[in-house]
Order: C-alpha cells, then structure tokens, then sequence
C-alpha cells in the first residue's frame, strides 16, 4: 500500500484563491519531503526540497511567495498555492524520504491535480 | 548538472510487441537509475531500479540494465500488454533529487 499519501487527489479552485495540498508519510518519519510540478506533455520539475523544522529550499525560478511549503512534522508537509491563477493549473506531486530500515528510500505520493478556474 | 535524455513519444506497439525506450544520462559520480511508470489519472509508480553499474532492475516483464560504459538505462519488454498503456519516465537520483526524463507515452494496441 502506499506509504506517502496527497490530499487532496483533485481539487478545482477559483482564480485568486489559496489552496492547500497535503502530503503525509504514513509509515514512517520524514525529515525530508519534495514538491514537484509537472506541466502536461513535461516531466517532473523540483520545486522545492521541504526540511521539517526549517525553511524550504526552493530551486531557481521558484517563487517562494507564491508556492507555501510548511513542514511542520515529521509526518506531513504542505503546499499552499496563493493566488492562484489558470497557470498554476498543474499535477503536483509530493515524495519523502524514509532514512529507517528501508535504507534512504524516496517514496512518491499520489499526487494532486489542481485546476484553477 | 545531472541530467537524463529519454526518447520521445508516442510509442504506438501491437500487443505483444517488443519494447524499447531508450534513456541515457549525465551525471556526477554514481548515481542510482529509475524507471516510473505513470498510468492514466493516477500519480508516479515505482516500476524498477537499479543502484550500480551492471544491475538489471526488472519488475512485471520489464527489464532495464545500468550501463555505466555508454551511460544509458534503457526500458526492454519482451511482450507488452494493452494494459501497459501509460507513460514511462527515466529518473536518476543524485543524493536525494531526481532528475527525470521528459517521459515517454506508449500505446499498446489490442
């Protein structure tokens, strides 16, 4: 089953709201998340690497004001898109990374689909 | 940087048509090599690995073999199926960021 879990998997938004997407590590603890965009016919996109406790890093040409990424567990991280406009209507994808047993593993979520109207 | 260069789609097979989808990468040291596969509606599944040069990742019929001398990672299947209808992405890990592929989209036809 799956050990990194988005919520939530679709969500249509007005142009100039906020939304909030949630990525939970169910198994195990997650100092580490990433946030990745994927723009149709693209590959996936680093947007941001989300430390718990500590601010995000963000890649170039990121806006940190725009994309809010909070991790404030050790489970669950988030991804607050503010204003958001038609453009932002992307596939957002969220992964952690699991330094247990499992060896340093990197598990994907399921990812969220936003569409902004 | 670390990179990976993946062939570009659509792949349109028969089913039960061999399949190639060829990856190749750049990257700093020895980096661990993925492929995901993406089905329809649904988010980012794990297909295979591998972690050093020589190792074959296989997973459902799928093969791929991590070879350092010409850098590449490609996807073989013996057989596909109209259900491995999806897109397949390349991936390496470089410490703890992916870089992927553009992602190639196959067909499978009854």
């Amino acid at each position: 089953g799956a050990v990194v879990s988005q919520h939530p998997s679709r969500v249509i938004c007005k142009s100039g709201t906020s939304v909030k997407i949630e990525c939970r590590s169910l198994d195990f603890q997650a100092t580490t998340m990433f946030w990745y965009r994927q723009f149709p016919k693209q590959s996936l996109m680093l947007m941001a690497t989300s430390n718990e406790g500590s601010k995000a890093t963000y890649e170039q040409g990121v806006e940190k004001d725009k994309f809010l990424i909070n991790h404030a567990s050790l489970t669950l991280s988030t991804l607050t898109v503010t204003s958001a406009h038609p453009e932002d209507s992307s596939f957002y994808i969220c992964s952690a990374r699991d330094t247990g047993e499992s060896g340093n593993t990197i598990y994907f979520g399921e990812g969220s689909w936003l569409t902004v109207v | 940087g670390d990179s990976v260069t993946q062939m570009e789609g659509p792949v349109t097979l028969s089913e039960e048509a061999f399949l190639t989808i060829n990856c190749t990468y750049t990257a700093t040291g020895y980096p661990s090599l993925f492929w995901y596969v993406q089905y329809p509606g649904e988010g980012l599944q794990l297909l295979l690995k591998a972690t050093k040069a020589d190792d074959k990742g296989s997973n459902k019929g799928f093969e791929a073999t991590y070879r350092k001398e010409t850098t590449s990672f490609h996807l073989e299947k013996g057989s596909v199926q109209v259900s491995d209808s999806a897109v397949y992405f390349c991936a390496l890990r470089g410490f703890n960021k992916f870089y992927f592929g553009s992602g190639t989209k196959l067909n499978v036809k009854p």
